[in-house]
């Protein structure tokens, strides 16, 4: 099994819609969470960090539900700007471990 | 805003040659690292360095590989003997003291010919 594992897309999504990513890790020992965002051969971006408590930056709601061992990632009214590859990662022992990404395109 | 520096963008190379790849990490921090990223694939880990030794390293770091931090701002990885397979783009990566957050690099795209 992944240790960390997304569907890879794409998902194309018209312009201002709301679309959801969600992610599954394997390992219960992983200690953060954190949704980077990658251009086509660019390098890995932090977008954000990922909380139990569920945390909201702009348009960006990030959930941790270590229970389950889910993450999601809700972007609300889409531009065509997010267009991109949407990359879960999971920490443990600082090194970071990442899923195959998800692609978004957002479409005019 | 800082960011991590990384040299040359591009590097080819004849199998069997030695490569060192440059970083110049976001200055305050402490934790430095390289991942890498074969065409198509996922982003992995390589190594992580920490109060100048390493700290942990993949099954993929092997004795071909080493990493150095040669003065205050540089960190450098080397690979000894390049095989095709090594064809890749290597990140280089920093974070702060207190954080588990990394702060990527542009990459160098490496090519074994």
């Amino acid at each position: 099994r992944k240790e960390v594992e997304q569907d890879p897309g794409p998902f194309n999504v018209p312009e201002g819609a709301t679309v959801a990513f969600n992610c599954t890790y394997s390992n219960s020992a992983s200690q953060s969470f954190f949704w980077y965002r990658q251009d086509c051969r660019k390098e890995p971006k932090l977008l954000m960090s990922v909380y139990s408590s569920g945390n909201e930056d702009g348009r960006f709601t990030a959930q941790l539900n270590r229970a389950s061992q889910y993450i999601s990632l809700l972007i609300r009214d889409s531009k065509l700007s997010d267009s991109a590859t949407y990359l879960c990662v999971a920490e443990r022992g600082n090194k970071l471990t990442f899923g195959t990404g998800t692609q978004l395109k957002v479409e005019l | 805003e800082p960011e991590v520096t990384q040299t040359p963008s591009h590097q080819v190379t004849q199998m069997g040659q030695e490569v060192i790849l440059r970083c110049v990490p976001i200055s305050n921090h402490l934790y430095f690292y390289w991942y890498r990223q074969i065409l198509g694939q996922k982003v992995e880990f390589l190594v992580s360095f920490y109060n100048n030794e390493i700290s942990e390293k993949s099954e993929i770091f092997d004795d071909q590989f080493s990493v150095e931090r040669p003065d205050g701002s540089n960190f450098t990885l080397k690979i000894r003997s390049t095989k095709l397979e090594d064809s890749a783009m290597y990140f280089c990566a920093s974070g702060p003291v207190l954080s588990y957050e990394q702060y990527f690099g542009p990459g160098t795209r490496l090519t074994v010919t």
